[in-house]
């Protein structure tokens, strides 16, 4: 499985923009690139998810480095309910979801 | 659509005591998982079952059984319960043809005393 790396905290404040990164140089080419995160006391939640093209849905945006050995989660404006751990997860196909510790991020209002 | 439904929420065991913890999803997925997370751990797989009928160890089994009992449920059993079971147990079901997320349930916190 791919190893990655993510800043065990971040911090930022409420409706600014947060760039959470990820390292994962030893990807392989046919991992997916998958974020989640928990929100306290409760289970993951998907965040979104891509293989080459940055990608974008309601909740996040991902920023996929070009040699795909980094990826970058966007939130737009942050906002109190994004504190959270977030996971990010290289994914074969029908490969199994293994969570590393994540980054903690905290959102000052 | 409830998604992901696991039951009970709470549970106290006594050390040796059994139990299954029941898990459902309404998604129509093919593969469900086990998960558990110790405090301030991240998650580690127990069991999964990449289809109805099959099933398969992950990174920490011992101690677990698992019946996939059709495609909607997949079951968790602690046949002699250990204190170092107690944990917070997630159940996930994903469906990788349509190359989506997981979707987690809410968890059954669990303590053996």
């Amino acid at each position: 499985d791919a190893k990655t790396t993510q800043p065990n905290s971040m911090e930022s404040n409420e409706e600014e923009p947060v760039h959470l990164p990820c390292n994962h140089s030893t990807i392989s080419g046919t991992d997916y690139i998958h974020w989640y995160r928990q929100l306290p006391s409760q289970g993951p939640e998907y965040v979104i998810h891509g293989l080459t093209s940055n990608v974008n849905n309601r909740m996040a945006s991902l920023a996929i480095a070009e040699d795909r050995k980094s990826s970058t989660l966007i939130l737009h404006r942050a906002t109190l309910r994004d504190a959270a751990v977030y996971y990010c997860i290289p994914l074969t196909s029908y490969g199994k979801l293994t969570f590393g510790q994540g980054t903690i991020l905290t959102v000052h209002p | 659509n409830a998604g992901v439904t696991q039951t009970p929420k709470f549970q106290v065991l006594k050390t040796g005591q059994s139990m299954t913890l029941q898990c459902a999803q309404d998604m129509n997925h093919n593969s469900m998982y086990w998960y558990r997370q110790d405090p301030g751990m991240g998650l580690r797989l127990i069991y999964y079952s990449a289809s109805e009928g099959t099933t398969d160890k992950g990174e920490v089994p011992n101690g677990y059984n698992v019946s996939r009992l059709n495609k909607r449920e997949f079951s968790l059993r602690l046949e002699s319960a250990a204190p170092s079971q107690t944990s917070v147990y997630f159940c996930a079901s994903s469906d990788f043809v349509l190359a989506g997320g997981y979707t987690f349930g809410s968890g059954t916190r669990l303590t053996v005393v």
